[in-house]
C-alpha cells in the first residue's frame, strides 16, 4: 500500500521555540496533503489542507501565522509550529491523498481516492 | 450541516463478531471510509465503500447504504489485537473527509 512518512516521530521543546514537522509520500505523488491534530482520547481534528504550489487552506480557528504550512513538492509538506506553547502539545498527523490514475493509463494504482496517514508526531512543549 | 455519528464504545468477546455502525450527513458524497487507530498511533486504512452493498476483506467487511446514510464495519473472529478505535469518515463533494469521533472497541478474553 501507499506509504507516508513523518519526521520527527517525537519532539520535546521549550516554550517559545519553533518546531518543524515533515510529511513525505514515499511511493506516490500527492498534490494534496492534510494536517490533523489529535488531543488525548479525542478524534482527529483537521487543521489545514496543503496543496502543492499554492497556499494552504486553514480550518476555522486555526491560526495560519502560528501553524505555517509549506507544500514545496509533490512528495513533501511541512508544518512549522511557531513560538510553541504547552497548549500546543498534541499528536500531529499528516495524510496524503492518493488519487488513482484514469483507466487506460499504463499504470493504475488499483486504489480508490484515499488518504494515507503518516505515523504521527508527538509534540511536547515544556 | 455535516455530521457523522458512531457509538463511543463497544465491548465484545474474543472469537466473536461485532458490528460498528455509522450514520452520516454530508454535502455531497464521494465515499465512506473506515480506519483503525491503536492508542498512540496514526490511523490505518481499512476499507472504502462508494456503492451500496457489502465489501468483504478477510475478517473485516464494510457495508454501505447511501439512501439511508448508513454504514457498518463488521469484524469477525475477533482477536485481542483488534482492540482499537474505529473511525468512520465520509468524503463530501470536495473530497474532504468528515470524521466521526471514533468507536473504542474493547475485546475481552
Amino acid at each position: 500500500g501507499a506509504v507516508v512518512s513523518q519526521h520527527p516521530s517525537r519532539v520535546i521543546c521549550k516554550s517559545g521555540t519553533s518546531v518543524k514537522i515533515e510529511c513525505r509520500s514515499l511511493d506516490f505523488q500527492a498534490t494534496t496533503m492534510f494536517w490533523y491534530r489529535q488531543f488525548p482520547k479525542q478524534s482527529l481534528m483537521l487543521m489545514a489542507t496543503s496543496n502543492e504550489g499554492s497556499k494552504a487552506t486553514y480550518e476555522q480557528g486555526v491560526e495560519k501565522d502560528k501553524f505555517l504550512i509549506n507544500h514545496a513538492s509533490l512528495t513533501l509538506s511541512t508544518l512549522t509550529v511557531t513560538s510553541a506553547h504547552p497548549e500546543d502539545s498534541s499528536f500531529y498527523i499528516c495524510s496524503a491523498r492518493l488519487v488513482p490514475l484514469p483507466q487506460g493509463s499504463s499504470y493504475t494504482t488499483g486504489t480508490t481516492d484515499t488518504q494515507y496517514f503518516g505515523p504521527g508526531t508527538r509534540l511536547t512543549v515544556l | 450541516g455535516q455530521n457523522i455519528d458512531q457509538p463511543t464504545e463497544m465491548t465484545a468477546t474474543e472469537g466473536a463478531i461485532v458490528q460498528i455502525n455509522c450514520t452520516y450527513q454530508t454535502s455531497g458524497f464521494n465515499g465512506l471510509f473506515w480506519y483503525q487507530q491503536h492508542a498512540g498511533e496514526a490511523p490505518t486504512f481499512l476499507s472504502y465503500n462508494v456503492l451500496d452493498g457489502l465489501e468483504e476483506k478477510g475478517r473485516f467487511s464494510s457495508f454501505l447504504s447511501r439512501s439511508k446514510g448508513y454504514s457498518y464495519l463488521l469484524l469477525k473472529e475477533l482477536q485481542m489485537k483488534d482492540s482499537a478505535s474505529y473511525l468512520c469518515a465520509a468524503q463530501d463533494s470536495n473530497y474532504q473527509l468528515i470524521w466521526g469521533a471514533g468507536t473504542k472497541l474493547i475485546i475481552k478474553p
